[in-house]
């Protein structure tokens, strides 16, 4: 079992949608999650992180944290086509650098 | 610097060849991380610098890889004798203070290519 699991997609969803991305973590013992945008050829640009159970909001991205489930997930509300990327989950379980996932492509269609 | 600085910003090489790659970390944070990713993967691991603590290096795919970290700053990743399998991009990242609960910050990266 890979310690940090995403769906690689692609995720499509039409301009304007909310689009939802999740992320499962195997540790129980994370502390910190962690929600990162890559754009093609670019490298990893942080959005959001949280470390709370319930949810966090920041503009139009919202992350949410079920730790009994060890889950996390990010929604964009009215996505747009520049949204379209991969988004990165990554956990720290507090033994060393930050766990990745390998990543959800997200395409949001004109 | 304002950023995570990396050079060279790309690098083609004989198989067979060394190479260096640089990381020049934000100023002031203790803690500095190298990640790799080839094409269309996620990140992979390599090795994290904590302050003047043993780095940890358990990320490293083989002995051909090692780095190090002068003056708790810059730091250096070296690949010996290159195969194709390096090629990928070798991604920088610094923070504040320890991993634990403090977000990372990458450099653009080196992009590798072994011919």
């Amino acid at each position: 079992q890979k310690e940090v699991e995403q769906n690689s997609g692609p995720l499509s969803v039409p301009e304007g949608a909310i689009a939802s991305l999740n992320c499962t973590y195997s540790d129980r013992g994370s502390q910190s999650f962690f929600w990162y945008r890559q754009y093609s050829g670019k490298s990893p640009e942080l959005i959001m992180f949280i470390y709370s159970n319930g949810d966090k909001e920041d503009g139009r991205f919202t992350a949410q944290l079920n730790k009994a489930s060890q889950y996390v997930s990010l929604l964009i509300r009215d996505s747009q086509p520049s949204d379209s990327a991969t988004y990165l989950c990554a956990v720290d379980t507090g033994r060393r650098a930050l766990t990745f996932g390998s990543g959800t492509r997200l395409q949001v269609q004109p | 610097g304002a950023g995570v600085s990396q050079s060279p910003s790309n690098k083609v090489t004989e198989k067979g060849k060394d190479v260096e790659l640089r990381c020049d970390p934000i100023s002031g944070h203790t803690a500095l991380y190298w990640y790799r990713q080839s094409l269309g993967q996620g990140l992979e691991f390599l090795i994290y610098f904590q302050g003047n603590s043993a780095p940890d290096k358990s990320g490293l795919p083989s002995d051909r890889f090692s780095a190090e970290r002068t003056g708790g700053s810059v730091s250096t990743l070296t690949i010996q004798r290159t195969q194709q399998e390096d090629s990928a991009v070798y991604l920088c990242a610094s923070s504040p203070a320890g991993a634990h609960g403090n977000t990372i910050y990458f450099g653009e990266g080196s992009w590798l290519t072994v011919v």
